[in-house]
């Protein structure tokens, strides 16, 4: 698609309900982020994917949080059990090549999570 | 880890003034970039520098890659109500291994321009 797309925008869950949240990146773009952003902070990494893949899953507060993409596209990030810690927006980002000097990030709009 | 300090935390300017906004490293980067987040939306990349030194215009915008490579300013010059907004910066390391796709994030400026 033109942008990157992630659905649901906004989201409401009980505690202790499991949420999945997803995104589509650009077409033909091989590296895919989950970044989470708490009110009022910066961007905190949670994992990349290159194509399907993920070198790096450090960010991964817990391991109530998992994410998994197929067919070097659609990715989903899933956290069971969500606690009120949780609400954040979640934002997804695909560039080019994961890495490679010149391809900038192009992020979605991200998930607006609220856990109640 | 890598972290990155970004200051000031929010700035309240008169249209027409300039900004200067900046980012320090505890350790080097290879890549430095600018963002810029409207209210709910995903950041959008303003500037992106590559080597040490280098000193890139965008229109108004105006950043710099420190000689050091631990450091990073935007400056915006001639402000207009609609560069609201947060700023972040963002640095990438190019050493290699697992870590080599991520991006580590400043804290944000807030910006608000009086008309």
């Amino acid at each position: 698609g033109a942008g990157v797309s992630q659905s649901p925008s906004n989201k409401v869950t009980e505690k202790g309900k499991d949420v999945e949240l997803r995104c589509d990146p650009i077409s033909g773009h091989t590296a895919l982020y989950w970044y989470r952003q708490r009110l009022g902070q910066g961007l905190e990494f949670l994992i990349y994917f290159q194509g399907n893949s993920a070198p790096d899953k450090s960010g991964l507060p817990s391991d109530r949080f998992s994410a998994e993409r197929t067919g070097e596209s659609v990715s989903t990030l899933t956290i069971q059990r969500t606690q009120q810690e949780d609400s954040a927006v979640y934002l997804c980002a695909s560039s080019l090549l994961a890495g490679a000097m010149g391809y900038g990030y192009t992020f979605g709009s991200g998930t607006r999570l609220t856990v109640v | 880890g890598q972290q990155l300090n970004q200051s000031p935390q929010s700035m309240f300017i008169q249209e027409g003034e300039d900004v200067s906004m900046n980012c320090t490293s505890s350790s080097i980067f290879n890549t430095w970039l600018w963002y810029k987040q409207d209210p709910g939306e995903g950041p959008v990349l303003l500037i992106a520098l590559y080597k040490a030194g280098e000193l890139t215009s965008n229109g108004r915008l105006t950043a710099q890659f420190g000689i050091t490579r631990k450091d990073s300013f935007l400056n915006i010059s001639a402000s207009i109500p609609s560069d609201v907004g947060i700023y972040f910066c963002a640095g990438r390391s190019n050493a290699g291994g697992t870590s080599y796709g991520k991006l580590t994030f400043g804290q944000g400026t807030i910006l608000t321009v009086h008309p």
